[in-house]
């Protein structure tokens, strides 16, 4: 079946350039989020989406990153002139509804290096 | 604050026993998860535990304790492919914090 997919997988920019990184969810989930995870740490949490409402974008770190969801299934998150310290894996998960289990599915990533 | 605390790395033979402990500290908690990493791969989902006790699983069993703000996860029967990172992480609301990782070698 069809799981979350990320693209591009791989992206090299310069810095001072813009980047958009894409989410495909899985089919039907509500609950889409973004986390950052650098070389050897675990996921940080990034911003967060019910359907196509931003209901948390606590994580972003700072005004250049920015996420939407516009028809509530694909997400896009952007980074606007990229810097050396945002080089990362840029990993998005999907869920369904809320309650119980309700577990994080991720995506492969996209791995981004900033030159 | 929030600090989740686990092993930066453990090693382990084929066929053998081995325990990861996370401990966190949130502001709220809403469940915890581990997940495992495989290199370059996503996080893929192992267990959950929102009541205290154990949740066994196959050769997977994790155990938390709220009250302790403590789990464990308990790999049996090691296999080779286990080789991997695990990853404890704490749900508030419906994010996930996690910690950074315990990357585990399993050796034959």
């Amino acid at each position: 079946g069809a799981g979350v997919s990320q693209s591009p997988r791989y992206k090299v920019a310069k810095r001072g350039q813009d980047v958009a990184l894409r989410c495909d969810p899985i089919s039907g989930h509500v609950s889409l989020f973004w986390y950052q995870q650098a070389l050897g740490q675990g996921p940080e949490f990034l911003t967060y989406f019910q359907n196509e409402a931003q209901l948390d974008k606590s994580g972003l770190p700072s005004d250049r990153f920015f996420a939407e969801r516009p028809e509530g299934s694909v997400s896009t998150l952007k980074i606007q002139r990229t810097q050396q310290e945002d080089s990362a894996v840029y990993l998005c998960a999907s869920s369904g509804t809320s309650g119980g289990r309700n577990e994080q599915f991720f995506g492969p990533g996209t791995r981004l290096t900033v030159l | 604050g929030q600090n989740i605390d686990q092993p930066t790395e453990m090693t382990a033979t084929e066929g053998a026993i081995v325990q990861i402990n996370c401990t966190y500290q949130t502001s709220g908690f809403n469940g915890l998860f581990w997940y495992q990493q495989h290199a370059g791969e996503a996080p893929t989902f192992l267990s959950y535990n929102v009541l205290d006790g154990l949740e066994e699983k196959g050769r997977f069993s994790s155990f938390l304790s709220r009250s302790k703000g403590y789990s464990y996860l308990l790999l049996k029967e090691l296999q080779m492919k286990d080789s991997a990172s695990y990853l404890c992480a704490v749900r508030e609301t419906d994010k996930l914090i996690f910690g950074t990782g315990t990357r585990l070698q399993v050796f034959p």
